[in-house]
């Protein structure tokens, strides 16, 4: 089992539409979950951080954590074709390593 | 202001030349980070510096030797690499080590070795 999963995508959404990015981890001992996101050829972009479980918003961005479900998800409100990219999920785990996920690629169609 | 700033942008480099990556940031930051990143993957830990000591090395070949002379400066030296080492290397930032420390990545050095 790897430590971070990700659905690979690509994941395809209207502009417009919510779209869903999902991530589990394996470290019950987790503490700090990331989402960054990458564009093409750049570096990657700290979007969201979670610590506690529930939601947290940021303007069109809510992240989600689950600990007992050793769940993180990412929620963006009316896509944007801006919004297309790279997502990738992080997971420090307790040895204090930031291990991601594969990345889920997003594409929002105008 | 959350500025790492990586130099230089792209490196082309034969498989005998020796060459450095800079990484620098002004945050007051005590870890610093470099990262492997390969097309389509995430990125790959490869060192970490805490308090300007090699805190983790990820069993890296001695090819890469990296260099902290301060708080706010992080060097990769390059010698004898090979065309797979052709990559997006990143260089990430962190208030500390350990849980609830934000990283931050600088817009990385994208290298080829010929």
């Amino acid at each position: 089992q790897k430590e971070v999963e990700q659905n690979s995508g690509p994941l395809s959404v209207p502009e417009g539409a919510i779209a869903s990015l999902n991530c589990t981890y394996s470290d019950r001992g987790s503490q700090s979950f990331f989402w960054y996101r990458q564009y093409s050829g750049k570096s990657p972009e700290l979007i969201m951080s979670i610590y506690s479980n529930g939601d947290k918003e940021d303007g069109r961005f809510t992240a989600q954590l689950n600990k007992a479900s050793q769940y993180v998800s990412l929620l963006i409100r009316d896509s944007q074709p801006s919004d297309s990219a790279t997502y990738l999920c992080a997971v420090e785990n307790q040895g204090g390593k930031l291990i991601f996920g594969q990345g889920t690629e997003l594409s929002v169609k105008p | 202001d959350t500025e790492v700033t990586q130099t230089p942008k792209h490196l082309v480099m034969g498989m005998t030349n020796k060459k450095s990556l800079k990484c620098e940031q002004h945050m007051g930051h005590r870890a610093m980070y470099w990262y492997k990143q390969k097309a389509k993957k995430p990125p790959e830990l490869m060192f970490v510096y805490s308090y300007e000591k090699l805190s983790i090395n990820e069993s890296v070949p001695s090819r890469f030797s990296p260099e902290c002379p301060n708080s706010s400066l992080l060097n990769l030296h390059l010698h004898a690499l090979q065309p797979e080492d052709s990559a997006l290397y990143l260089c990430a930032s962190s208030q500390g080590l350990g849980q609830l420390n934000i990283q931050y990545f600088g817009a990385g050095t994208r290298l080829s070795v010929l």
